[in-house]
């Protein structure tokens, strides 16, 4: 039972470059969700999803594009990288909303833009 | 915006001693939930206490609820080396659905 399984790991882009970040949830979750982290800044959203073939904005969207295309897979598009791009990136998914059920996260990806 | 205010930043103990991290939110909630971060790994979750909810236990974590003062703690017991960690609270935005809002946490050092 993997849980939450993102990837890469790690990657280092150069500006203007584009990259897919890939998660995958093997507990049937609904909901589904992006998150990154920054030094002082704690964990902001950047997209989420309630289901299969919906996506919708967070906090911080701009500069990144989402899909849903099956309900397992969620996957975080960065068209142009951009060095403010530099973070950690965490998949996070729930059975359904949070008002009744915690996150279970993913290990993270550590992006680099150069 | 950041819902959860964590306090204090940061913090150091020693094994044995308890650990006490305070959370402030600004808006009515229906939960608060409290997760851990090892370095260089993903969040955990710990707890989830509802708004009707005073006080809720599991092991050795204690969380408590205050509405009224918009208010959360966690309390580690006896705390152990394997405890150091960052501890976030969490809470429902008002704004993305019901997503999670994330504090910037508390770092807890337990040295032995």
């Amino acid at each position: 039972n993997a849980g939450v399984t993102q990837t890469p790991k790690f990657r280092v882009l150069k500006t203007g470059q584009s990259m897919t970040l890939l998660c995958a949830q093997d507990m049937n979750h609904e909901y589904m969700y992006w998150y990154r982290q920054d030094p002082g800044m704690g964990l902001r959203l950047i997209h989420y999803s309630v289901g299969e073939g919906t996506t919708a904005k967070g906090e911080v969207p701009d500069g990144y594009n989402v899909s849903r295309l099956k309900k397992q897979n969620f996957l975080l598009g960065l068209e142009s990288a951009a060095p403010s791009q530099t973070s950690v990136y965490f998949c996070a998914s729930s059975y359904r909303g949070s008002s009744n059920y915690g996150y279970t996260f993913g290990s993270g990806t550590r992006l680099t833009v150069v | 915006s950041q819902q959860g205010e964590e306090d204090p930043q940061a913090l150091s103990i020693q094994e044995g001693e308890n650990a006490t991290m305070n959370c402030s939110y600004k808006t009515s909630i229906n939960n608060l939930q409290w997760y851990r971060q090892n370095s260089g790994r993903g969040l955990v979750h710990l707890i989830l206490i509802r708004s009707n909810e005073r006080e809720k236990h599991s092991g050795r974590l204690r969380v408590t609820l205050d509405t009224s003062k918009k208010s959360s703690s966690l309390l580690i017991t006896a705390s152990r080396a394997a405890d150091t960690a960052s501890y976030f609270c969490a809470t429902p935005s008002n704004q993305a659905g019901t997503a999670l809002i994330f504090g910037k946490g508390t770092t807890l050092s337990v040295s032995s």
